[in-house]
């Protein structure tokens, strides 16, 4: 089954305790994405990646790192966590770079809570 | 920058009724607007994607339409049913490797 998936989907930790948060797609895509959804800001965008080894800065990466070691994985890294990180975080992938015609496919979601 | 808003930011209406939401963008210069359902406590599902070349899109009891000259998308329902329940999201492809959402509007089918 085609899926993005993401690990853990609950986290509850502590300010300044370093967390990783996983995505992997199976679906061979090219471009790769990272969300907060904050209640009255909406969707944001963290990073993106259009491949392998290319990532680039979103609307809000402050306090956040990103990796693309491989196609299939872009794992979302809080290097101090801080309460205002605490979020619903959303892995996004599509088969492109441009997704002006590519269908993005969301994971379920990482609902993290920083103490 | 572009911004999307999305009114209302809920809509309740009885099952069987026909129903628009609305998605407003302010700027023109967008490759795509796309449309998703977000159900509680899950991720996004993708429902419809307008190229910027086009006008509208269908699938099954929905339909998209899009008017970039007046910076509007529309999402109509038809016949609604409760399962429809969820949170409607439109986005607009701000550029080749992003998108910016809307606030979203929360539906509520009641049967």
């Amino acid at each position: 089954e085609a899926q993005v998936t993401q690990n853990p989907r609950y986290l509850i930790t502590v300010t300044g305790k370093k967390l990783t948060v996983t995505c992997s797609q199976n679906m061979n895509h090219e471009y790769m994405s990272w969300y907060r959804q904050d209640p009255g800001l909406g969707l944001r965008q963290i990073y993106y990646s259009m491949n392998v080894e290319v990532t680039d800065k979103g609307d809000v990466p402050e306090g956040y790192k990103v990796s693309r070691k491989e196609k299939r994985n872009f794992p979302l890294i809080l290097e101090s966590p801080s309460p205002n990180q605490t979020s619903l975080y959303f892995c996004a992938s599509s088969l492109g770079g441009r997704i002006s015609t590519d269908t993005q496919y969301f994971g379920p979601g990482t609902r993290l809570t920083v103490l | 920058k572009q911004e999307v808003t999305q009114i209302p930011a809920a809509l309740s209406v009885p099952e069987g009724e026909n129903l628009v939401l609305n998605c407003s963008f302010t700027d023109s210069a967008i490759y795509n607007l796309q449309w998703f359902r977000q159900d509680p406590g899950k991720g996004l599902t993708s429902l419809l994607l307008i190229q910027s070349s086009q006008r509208e899109q269908t699938s099954g009891r929905l339909n998209a339409s899009l008017d970039k000259s007046s910076g509007r998308s529309t999402l109509y329902i038809a016949a609604s049913q409760p399962g429809d329940s969820a949170t409607y999201l439109c986005a607009s492809g701000a550029g080749s490797y992003q998108l910016t959402f809307g606030k979203g509007t929360k539906l509520s089918v009641i049967p």
